[in-house]
């Protein structure tokens, strides 16, 4: 069972490109979301999604776009990368809303912009 | 005032000692609350979910205080494989559950 599925691990960008961070589940779940983890600032919300076609945005999502055309697959796109966007980035997911059940993460991708 | 704060360590403890660390939120209305673990590099895991009543899973005990607004993790018997980051989750807003708020966690290090 392959859970959450992240890819790339690492990525360093250019300021001013885009990309898409790829995640994938393969449980089923219905919630799924975007972290970021900064050191002193612990993991923030980017965009979460509770099913298909919705999504929503969390406590920190300029500069970022999410789509969630099915339940398996939640994307993030950056549209024009800046420094301040380098950090790891995580996906998660869980069966129920973020606070009824616990939150499977990826194994997280290292961004570095420069 | 932050919503979620963690005394961010490290406690550096021998094996075989128990430890506790605590965690204060700032939002009264604040539901529900848990234990994340995260090693070194790797993502944070659910350790706990944490019941007003208190639960306590082998060596880890976890206690809610609404009273006075914080949690707490107690680890007895510590082992080397305990040395990771704690982190403290509560989710804020009592008509959204959706969103959950991270605490820049509590390093734990245990040692021989």
């Amino acid at each position: 069972n392959a859970g959450v599925t992240q890819t790339p691990k690492f990525q360093v960008l250019k300021t001013g490109q885009s990309m898409t961070l790829q995640c994938a589940q393969d449980m089923n779940h219905e919630y799924m979301s975007w972290y970021r983890q900064d050191p002193g600032m612990g993991l923030r919300l980017i965009h979460y999604s509770v099913g298909a076609g919705i999504t929503d945005q969390g406590e920190v999502p300029n500069g970022y776009n999410v789509s969630r055309s099915t339940t398996e697959d939640f994307p993030l796109r950056l549209l024009s990368a800046a420094p301040s966007q380098t950090s790891v980035y995580f996906c998660a997911s869980s069966s129920q809303g973020q606070g009824l059940s616990p939150l499977h993460f990826g194994n997280g991708t290292r961004l570095t912009v420069t | 005032r932050k919503e979620v704060e963690q005394d961010p360590g490290p406690f550096n403890v021998p094996e075989g000692a128990t430890v506790a660390f605590n965690c204060t939120y700032s939002n009264s209305a604040s539901q529900s609350f848990f234990w994340y673990r995260q090693d070194c590099r790797k993502e944070p895991k659910l350790l706990m979910s944490v019941y007003s009543s208190g639960n306590e899973d082998g060596r880890f005990t976890a206690q809610l205080n609404r009273a006075s607004q914080y949690i707490s993790l107690l680890i007895r018997d510590s082992k080397l494989s305990d040395s990771a980051t704690y982190l403290c989750v509560v989710t804020p807003f009592r008509e959204n559950t959706d969103k959950l708020i991270f605490g820049t966690g509590t390093r734990l290090q245990v040692f021989p």
